[in-house]
């Protein structure tokens, strides 16, 4: 059972464009979300990381906006640039999860100049 | 300030073999996670700890083993190496369970042939 469901799978943007990746839940009980980046050979690291009790929340370029309701996040990219070129993945933890991170399947953005 | 150390990067295990995945940490972490990233399938965890002497299974612990003697080490087992074992394997820290961002080394690359 897939947790957590995030998409695109691949993503390709001009530089200067916008980059939004989407994630879905199932389980209200979890209560952290944070965002990874990866870039190839390159473990994970956390990007930004947002919880419920706000909507949204901006670090520089980079947005998570969070619909409690509809149970999903998305990660905006705003003056998506060619070093942003990397996999994101969306995690979630909490309820069930004993605290440990529960992560979608990726997305590959690639940002052309 | 090395943060989470891998060894080896890279591995080509026969069959049948084992070996052991070397994972140390130097920022006084008592949380510690093995994952493992198979393409467009996201991380999979396989064994986390809490702290020395504590350990638990993950997601997919089948045909692997851990232990945890010291706060600083965290090393995977592989007993009789399989196909379904080749995968990019990643060791994190962190220094909390719920919101503490994990802190990824930069994986072990293992090829069962």
């Amino acid at each position: 059972q897939q947790q957590v469901k995030q998409s695109p799978q691949s993503l390709i943007v001009q530089k200067g464009g916008i980059s939004i990746i989407n994630c879905a839940y199932e389980n209200t009980a979890f209560d952290y979300f944070p965002w990874y980046q990866q870039f190839p050979g390159k473990g994970p690291a956390l990007l930004i990381a947002i919880r419920p009790d706000v909507s949204e929340k901006k670090e520089g370029r980079f947005t998570i906006s969070f619909n409690k309701s509809a149970k999903q996040f998305s990660l905006h990219i705003m003056d998506s640039q060619p070093g942003d070129s990397a996999t994101y993945f969306c995690a979630l933890s909490g309820g069930g999860s004993q605290g440990n991170l529960i992560f979608g399947k990726g997305t590959k953005l690639s940002v052309k100049p | 300030n090395a943060g989470v150390t891998q060894t080896p990067k890279f591995r080509i295990l026969k069959i049948g073999q084992s070996m052991t995945l070397q994972c140390a940490q130097d920022m006084n972490h008592n949380y510690m996670y093995w994952y493992r990233q198979d393409p467009g399938m996201g991380l999979k965890l396989i064994y986390y700890s809490v702290g020395a002497g504590i350990t638990d299974k993950g997601e997919v612990p089948n045909g692997y083993n851990v232990s945890r003697s010291t706060t600083e080490d965290f090393p995977l087992r592989l007993e009789l190496a399989a196909p379904s074992q080749t995968s990019v394997y990643f060791c994190a820290s962190s220094y909390g369970a719920l919101g503490s961002p994990l802190h990824f080394g930069n994986g072990t690359r293992l090829t069962v042939t």
